[in-house]
């Protein structure tokens, strides 16, 4: 199994263009999620879907859409993207709630 | 929404000494508490978690306790080794609340 795999690893994006960050699971798992990371901020819930067709808002989510067609995919996308978007970006998958999160390697982007 | 804060932010140890880090969350509905290790530049992994209805769990030299009355819960690592200097998040969720909740993070730094 490839576990949680993210595209791209590094991503160069000026202020206004947009872009979607892939993730793809191959567990079968139901719960998948983003999460930004920022130095000195932990690890913040962007969105999180429960299955496929369901999902909803974590703690950030202003400036990003996701969709869940698919059990294995949850791709985020970015509108517009801003320098304030400029982090590394987590996605992670679960057999269900209160269970071990598994992450993928994280997308390193930086708006200019 | 859940609050998780982590204290202290750096920790330095001698190697083999311990090493205690804890965190308070706010939702007593919490009932499910992972501990993930980061190392520089990789993905964050679960080391340990542990759930509400438990107060204590160890594996090898790993051991996480729980206070539910107080709302806080740590991690102890025993005998330091290099390999263990990175960065420790803790989490917090409750049953039916999708959202983990991470803190801030831990540095710790084994001196050798």
């Amino acid at each position: 199994n490839a576990g949680v795999t993210q595209t791209p690893k590094f991503q160069v994006l000026k202020t206004g263009q947009s872009m979607t960050l892939q993730c793809a699971q191959d567990m079968n798992h139901e719960y998948m999620s983003w999460y930004r990371q920022d130095p000195g901020m932990g690890l913040r819930l962007i969105h999180y879907s429960v299955g496929a067709g369901i999902t909803d808002q974590g703690e950030v989510p202003n400036g990003y859409n996701v969709s869940r067609s698919t059990t294995e995919d949850f791709p985020l996308r970015l509108l517009s993207a801003a320098p304030s978007q400029t982090s590394v970006y987590f996605c992670a998958s679960s057999y269900e709630q209160g269970t071990e999160q598994f992450f993928g390697p994280g997308t390193r982007l930086t708006v200019l | 929404g859940e609050n998780v804060e982590q204290h202290p932010s750096t920790l330095s140890v001698q190697e083999g000494d311990s090493a205690v880090i804890k965190c308070t969350y706010s939702d007593s509905a919490s009932n499910y508490f992972p501990w993930y290790k980061q190392e520089l530049g990789k993905r964050p992994q679960l080391i340990i978690d542990i759930r509400s209805n438990v107060g204590e769990k160890k594996d090898q030299r790993i051991a996480v306790t729980l206070n539910k009355t107080a709302k806080h819960f740590s991690l102890h690592i025993t005998e330091t080794q290099p390999e263990d200097s990175a960065v420790y998040f803790c989490a917090a969720s409750s049953y039916g609340n999708n959202r983990l909740a991470f803190g801030k993070g831990n540095q710790v730094v084994v001196i050798p």
